[in-house]
């Protein structure tokens, strides 16, 4: 069965430091991938998606994530991480049939 | 361009109760989803739907769980009678239908909270 893993419940970076959330998933052929973020009281938000080739894409508020088909990983980056990237991020999966599967979520939480 | 609404944003029922949500996707989208999303866990795919047609409700406890859309456009979600364990955010997304070569983003509303007591 399709599935999507985030093996790191949460995550505390320095406010300024770099950022990797990690995701793998589960899927025989390429899968579509996304990345949603889900701030405090709110619904999902995509930062960024990938279906086809650059397999480094660019999001919203400088994000990027880079695809990796050896490794079926789909790993979330910022370079310099602000305070306000606080929230949950959720990596997800379409696996046909506009189907999207969800990973557990990653809580970043930023120190000062 | 307005989002997807949702209401109430928060429920509080006892077990074996009823309620109700409400969901009003973006104008034009034709697949609406409902997902649960328990404390911790990623959110979870209830049912859905393409226009006012179901395309999968695998995952909804249909003994307790139903949902219609009708005329394709506001969907509602109901559950009787309600367990402790369906305490959660249910949260309704939209979409456009996806064409060949491009992907579709889920539009997301803020989510109703359910406690069940």
């Amino acid at each position: 069965a399709q599935s999507v893993t985030q093996p790191d419940i949460h995550i505390t970076v320095s406010e300024g430091a770099s950022l990797e959330l990690r995701c793998n998933y589960s899927y025989g052929a390429t899968p579509y991938l996304f990345w949603y973020v889900q701030s405090p009281g709110q619904g999902l938000q995509l930062l960024l998606k990938y279906f086809s080739g650059d397999t480094l894409v660019q999001g919203i508020k400088g994000f990027e994530a880079e695809f990796k088909r050896s490794q079926s990983s789909f790993n979330l980056r910022k370079p310099s991480v602000h305070w306000s990237d606080a929230a949950e991020y959720f990596c997800a999966v379409d696996t046909g049939g506009f189907k999207t599967i969800f990973g557990a979520g990653t809580r970043l939480f930023v120190k000062a | 361009e307005a989002g997807v609404a949702q209401s109430p944003r928060y429920k509080i029922i006892e077990k074996r109760q009823s309620v109700a949500f409400w969901c009003n996707p973006i104008s034009g989208h034709a697949t609406l989803y409902w997902y649960q999303q328990i404390l911790g866990q990623g959110p979870k795919l209830l049912i859905q739907f393409q226009n006012n047609g179901v395309v999968d409700d695998s995952q909804l406890p249909k003994d307790r769980f139903s949902a219609e859309r009708l005329k394709g456009v506001d969907s509602t979600l109901k559950i009787q009678p309600a367990k402790l364990e369906d305490s959660a955010v249910y949260l309704c997304a939209s979409s456009f239908i996806w064409t060949q070569g491009d992907t579709g983003e889920l539009f997301f509303g803020e989510g109703s909270r359910l406690t069940v007591l």
